[in-house]
């Protein structure tokens, strides 16, 4: 199982670009959500979802659109980047209670 | 709203003991969930506890007071190893979304 997979690792983006987060499990489960983490800050809940077709917005939504059209894919849209948004972003996973897994992390600049 | 409260830093020498604590206020409160980071890697779950007490796991034990609104993470036998940041993080039902605090950088020396 390669567990939470997120893409790209790295992308630096101008303002006002648009972009798309990809993250994927495979351990079916129902729970997605993403977080970005800046210094200090620790990690900030941005959007989740607990199953496909249903999303939920957490702390920090603002500038940033999701679906959940099927269990294993849940991505994370920038329609125009700002400089504020430069952010290393975590999508993570897990059963309805339990652990949460982590992906590795897509680390984003915007100029 | 939701918020949680943990120290920033906290350094300590190989093989002492170190307690994080971790404060909370929600609106409605499922469990307790401590998680570690290193540097520049993804966050990695360590304990849960939905129920009062001690859950221990190895050289890592964490604590819930319901009551209190508190728990701590207890980290015995440091290593250099351990030194990462350390976040509590709580739901207020389940399977819905993990809220977490800030968290707290520990640094161990030799």
């Amino acid at each position: 199982n390669a567990g939470v997979t997120q893409t790209p690792k790295f992308q630096v983006l101008k303002t006002g670009q648009s972009m798309t987060l990809q993250c994927a499990q495979d351990m079916n489960h129902e729970y997605m959500s993403w977080y970005r983490q800046d210094p200090g800050m620790g990690l900030r809940l941005i959007h989740y979802s607990v199953g496909a077709g249903i999303t939920d917005q957490g702390e920090v939504p603002n500038g940033y659109n999701v679906s959940r059209s099927t269990t294993e894919d849940f991505p994370l849209r920038l329609l125009s980047a700002a400089p504020s948004q430069t952010s290393v972003y975590f999508c993570a996973s897990r059963e309805r209670t339990g652990e949460l897994f982590f992906g590795e992390g897509s680390r984003l600049t915007v100029l | 709203g939701q918020s949680l409260e943990q120290p920033s830093e906290v350094t300590a020498v190989e093989g002492a003991i170190v307690q994080i604590n971790c404060t909370y206020q929600t609106s409605g409160f499922y469990g307790l969930s401590w998680y570690q980071q290193h540097d520049g890697g993804a966050p990695t779950f360590l304990s849960y506890n939905g129920l009062d007490g001690l859950e221990e796991t190895g050289r890592f034990s964490s604590f819930l007071s319901r009551s209190d609104s508190y728990g701590y993470l207890l980290l015995q036998e440091l290593q250099m190893k351990d030194s990462a940041s350390y976040f509590c993080a709580v739901s207020r039902q389940a399977g819905t979304a993990l809220i977490f605090g800030k968290g707290t950088t520990l640094s161990v020396s030799s």
